[in-house]
């Protein structure tokens, strides 16, 4: 079985602070990591992934991850945050064969001016 | 071409009408969800299709009835919905349901149907 905990339910950051939204799983077996955005509105996109290598993981709009198998957290960073990147996002957990993904709560962040 | 396309965009309904969700990708993915999401929160799987073939049903009520034409191609039909069914309804594609190597699960989300039912 696999289960996500996402830490947060809400973020609210100032723009151009840095921000970190935390993320936990728990799976038997060798795992992939996902964290994805939701604009209101619309469907879910992809910001990044972990399936093996690097721990430090780099996505889109300049967001970060960092896989911790010893602590099983996957939490997502960016050191300096835009009013754009107001919206929900949901962290992922598939196991190879698993035939699916379990997704968190959602965390939103709410950027400030 | 990245993108799963989905209609309607908006779909209202009234509980005794039959009406059907479409869901198009042109990637070549063999693998395609139906996932239903309630306002803040994170999506639900409904159903998983792997090669055409209905893989995962998240014991899903009967008035809702997926269908896999071809493997470019998912539809949802719906059949005496109740006003709790209101919801965003996104579907997703993926390279294969198990496969190996670079992409994993890693899936590919349209823009979802909003359907309210009345």
């Amino acid at each position: 079985a696999q289960s996500v905990t996402q830490l947060d339910s809400q973020v609210p950051v100032f723009e151009e602070a840095p921000v970190e939204l935390r993320c936990n799983y728990s799976s038997s077996v060798s795992v992939y990591l996902f964290w994805y955005v939701q604009y209101p509105n619309q469907g879910l996109q992809l910001l990044l992934k972990y399936l093996s290598g690097s721990t430090l993981v780099k996505g889109i709009n300049g967001f970060e991850a960092e896989f911790n198998k010893s602590q099983t957290s996957f939490h997502l960073r960016k050191p300096s945050v835009h009013i754009s990147d107001t919206a929900e996002y949901f962290c992922a957990v598939s196991s190879y064969g698993a035939g699916k993904s379990t997704f968190g709560d959602g965390t939103t962040l709410t950027v400030k001016p | 071409d990245t993108e799963v396309t989905q209609t309607p965009k908006h779909l209202v309904m009234g509980m005794t009408n039959k009406k059907s969700l479409k869901c198009e990708q042109h990637m070549g993915h063999r693998a395609m969800y139906w996932y239903k999401q309630k306002a803040k929160k994170p999506p639900e799987l409904m159903f998983v299709y792997s090669y055409e073939k209905l893989s995962i049903n998240e014991s899903v009520p009967s008035r809702f009835s997926p269908e896999c034409p071809n493997s470019s191609l998912l539809n949802l039909h719906l059949h005496a919905l109740q006003p709790e069914d209101s919801a965003l309804y996104l579907c997703a594609s993926s390279q294969g349901v198990g496969t190996s190597g670079s992409r994993g699960d890693e899936q590919f989300f349209g823009p979802g149907t909003r359907l309210t039912v009345l």
